[in-house]
């Protein structure tokens, strides 16, 4: 079983619609959960940033974890186009190296 | 700010070639990473440095990859021999530790080796 798994992908949805994008993973040490968002042929950039259980907001993203299940996801609302992205998981036991660990990725694509 | 740095962008080289990727980090931050990102894989962590000293390599692949700090602004990341299965996108990153948990992303080298 690999550390952090996420949904593979691709996934495409219509304009508007809510996107749900999750991540599992089995290091119960992780502390610090993140999204990042990587455009074709460009870094990933952080997006979200999150610490222990909980929500967090920012316009039209939340991010969810639940630690006690191992369980972490990012909601989409009102999705535009230039959401179209990959989006990788990440997370963190407030260390760097292996146990700074980043998720496969799902490839979403918001069709107009 | 200009952000993180690599040069090339692109790379195609042949079998057995050496290959020399730069990196130069945000001015200020004491944390590089080097990562390599292929579909099978995912996004991989190879060598991060703290303060121009190497932390952790265990994700170097094997001896024919080597990286440097020689100082706060610049890192290379050296393959020799390369090999195809070395080809993938290299991305460098740098952080301020004790900041946020936060790496900056480079705009990666995308290396061919035929």
């Amino acid at each position: 079983q690999k550390e952090v798994e996420q949904d593979p992908g691709p996934l495409s949805v219509p304009e508007g619609a809510i996107v749900s994008l999750n991540c599992t993973y089995s290091n119960s040490a992780f502390q610090y959960f993140m999204w990042y968002r990587q455009y074709s042929r460009k870094g990933p950039e952080l997006l979200m940033y999150t610490y222990s259980s909980g929500n967090k907001e920012d316009g039209r993203f939340t991010a969810q974890v639940d630690k006690s299940s191992k369980y972490i996801s990012l909601f989409i609302r009102d999705s535009q186009p230039s959401d179209s992205a990959t989006y990788l998981c990440a997370m963190s036991d407030g260390n760097y190296g292996q146990n700074f660990v980043f998720g496969p990725g799902t490839r979403l694509s918001v069709l107009p | 700010d200009a952000g993180v740095i690599q040069s090339p962008r692109h790379e195609v080289t042949e079998m057995g070639q050496e290959v020399t990727l730069r990196c130069k980090p945000i001015s200020g931050h004491n944390s590089l990473f080097w990562y390599r990102q292929t579909m099978m894989r995912g996004l991989e962590l190879l060598i991060y440095f703290n303060n121009n000293v190497p932390i952790d390599d265990s994700g170097m692949p094997e001896d024919r990859f080597s990286a440097k700090m020689p100082n706060a602004s610049f890192s290379t990341l050296k393959i020799q021999p390369s090999e195809p299965r070395d080809s993938a996108v290299y991305f460098c990153a740098s952080h301020l530790w004790g900041g946020k948990n936060e790496q900056f992303f480079g705009p990666g080298t995308r290396l061919t080796v035929l």
